[in-house]
């Protein structure tokens, strides 16, 4: 079955860098979530999209952005790239229109590594 | 959503059945109990979920108490790669979009033995 495919897996940036994380959903899904992981910590949410337009918000720096596009696609932008950006970066995906409650569960991707130099 | 409490870490030994304990004590009548794992840096990965009913999988068991306060997952022949953060989550279900997202809190850390 296909799953969220993130890329790239691996990124290292220098401080004051632009970078930039893609998410491919599960086809049919019209929800994409961002999350964030830093070392030794728990996944925290940033930022979700239903239908291509911005759902939820949790706490995603002034500097980060993201969009989901007409294919479902999504992407992560972040600017000015701080050492504490450095973190695991998980996107997930669901589907939720037409979906018994109950039945909304979200698939993670394998996750993009960021590394702030 | 509501908050979930459990404990840090426990072990088993492989071949055992592995019992997991949450405790949602402030759960609302329409917020779901989600159970999630993740094998280290990989990312999470959808274990069961329940409203009030038991439900069981090809992956685990989850009982959910009466009362709805606590739960536990039951992974009933836990192997060496079973070892991992095991999050309990509390979650609104309300399509479309807002609030359905999953907020991870400390997780516990089940570590299976030889």
């Amino acid at each position: 079955a296909a799953g969220v495919i993130q890329s790239p897996r691996h990124l290292i940036k220098e401080k004051r860098e632009t970078a930039t994380l893609k998410c491919y959903p599960i086809p049919r899904h019209d929800t994409v979530y961002w999350y964030q992981q830093g070392p030794g910590q728990d996944p925290q949410f940033l930022i979700s999209f239903y239908e291509k337009m911005q759902s939820d918000k949790g706490s995603i720096p002034d500097r980060f952005s993201a969009q989901q596009f007409s294919d479902y696609h999504s992407e992560l932008n972040m600017s000015s790239l701080e050492l504490g950006d450095s973190a695991l970066y998980f996107c997930a995906s669901s589907l939720t229109q037409g979906v018994p409650s109950g039945a909304n569960v979200l698939t993670f991707g394998a996750g993009s590594r960021l590394t702030v130099l | 959503d509501a908050k979930t409490t459990q404990p840090t870490s426990m072990d088993c030994a492989e071949g055992r059945a592995a019992n997991l304990p949450c405790n949602h004590s402030t759960i609302s009548g329409n917020e779901y109990v989600y159970w999630y794992r993740q094998i280290h840096s990989q990312g999470p990965q959808y274990i069961i979920h329940g409203l009030k009913n038991n439900e069981t999988n090809e992956m685990a068991s989850l009982i959910i108490t009466e009362d709805r306060k606590s739960s536990t997952l039951i992974l009933p022949h836990a192997t060496l790669r079973d070892t991992a953060v095991y999050y309990c989550i509390v979650r609104v279900d309300t399509p479309p979009g807002a609030n359905s997202k999953l907020t991870f809190g400390k997780g516990i850390t089940l570590s299976v033995r030889p």
